[in-house]
């Protein structure tokens, strides 16, 4: 079965800390991308990766940076954690196949709090 | 990418089918229907995706009309764990880069009353 893991479920941070929040996936996919979700606004597209290494910015990348060294892990660093940062964070993944780049597995998310 | 349009909100009764539409006047050709959805507090969860044909899967059947302008969700035998966002999405199927990201829109919150 196809498994996307965030590290947490809930988290507390207080401002001006690094916040970095890990996610896995087991499917050996290509593609990974880092999402927030706030009420009304849907969910946002903040970073994507199509490859080890590799990365491209999202809608809204500022005060975000990521990391992917491996390609089952990508990583979302909040570099100096605001109070806007305060959200629900998804992660997902997907193929490259022609169909499957829109079929993405997503995982239960990372609901951050910053203080 | 096409617009999609949908009910805010719609109630269902456990055990009944649940038919969710989906408006998309503007799809284009080469544009597929994509159906996620999400359960409070979770990630969203794809479910099933056509082009022109009606497609089923074991959680779901889609119904897409012939002139591909709108389209049913079907959950046919709906359970107090289908309570969930439900989100259309059309697109093209081939988005290299960034552009693979998905677009939610508001969805139609189905609520399954016992």
């Amino acid at each position: 079965d196809v498994k996307v893991t965030q590290s947490s479920r809930y988290l507390v941070k207080r401002t001006g800390e690094k916040v970095f929040l890990e996610c896995v996936q087991d499917m050996d996919h290509e593609n990974m991308f880092w999402y927030r979700q706030d009420p009304g606004l849907g969910l946002r597209l903040i970073y994507f990766s199509y490859d080890v290494k590799m990365k491209e910015k999202g809608d809204i990348p500022e005060g975000y940076s990521v990391s992917r060294e491996k390609k089952e892990r990508f990583s979302l660093i909040l570099e100096s954690a605001s109070t806007n940062q305060t959200s629900m964070y998804l992660c997902a993944s997907s193929s490259t196949g022609t169909l499957a780049k829109n079929i993405q597995y997503f995982g239960a998310g990372t609901r951050l709090s910053v203080l | 990418d096409a617009k999609t349009t949908q009910p805010p909100s719609m109630d269902c009764a456990e055990g009944r089918a649940a038919n969710l539409p989906c408006n998309h006047s503007t799809i284009s050709g080469n544009e597929y229907v994509y159906w996620y959805r999400q359960i409070h507090s979770q990630g969203p969860q794809y479910i099933i995706h056509g082009l022109k044909n009606n497609e089923t899967n074991e959680m779901a059947s889609l119904i897409i009309t012939e002139d591909r302008k709108s389209s049913t969700l079907i959950l046919p035998h709906a359970t107090l764990r289908d309570t969930a966002v439900y989100y259309c999405i059309v697109r093209v199927a081939d988005y290299g880069g960034s552009q693979g990201n998905l677009i939610f829109g508001k969805g139609t919150k189905l609520s399954v009353k016992p």
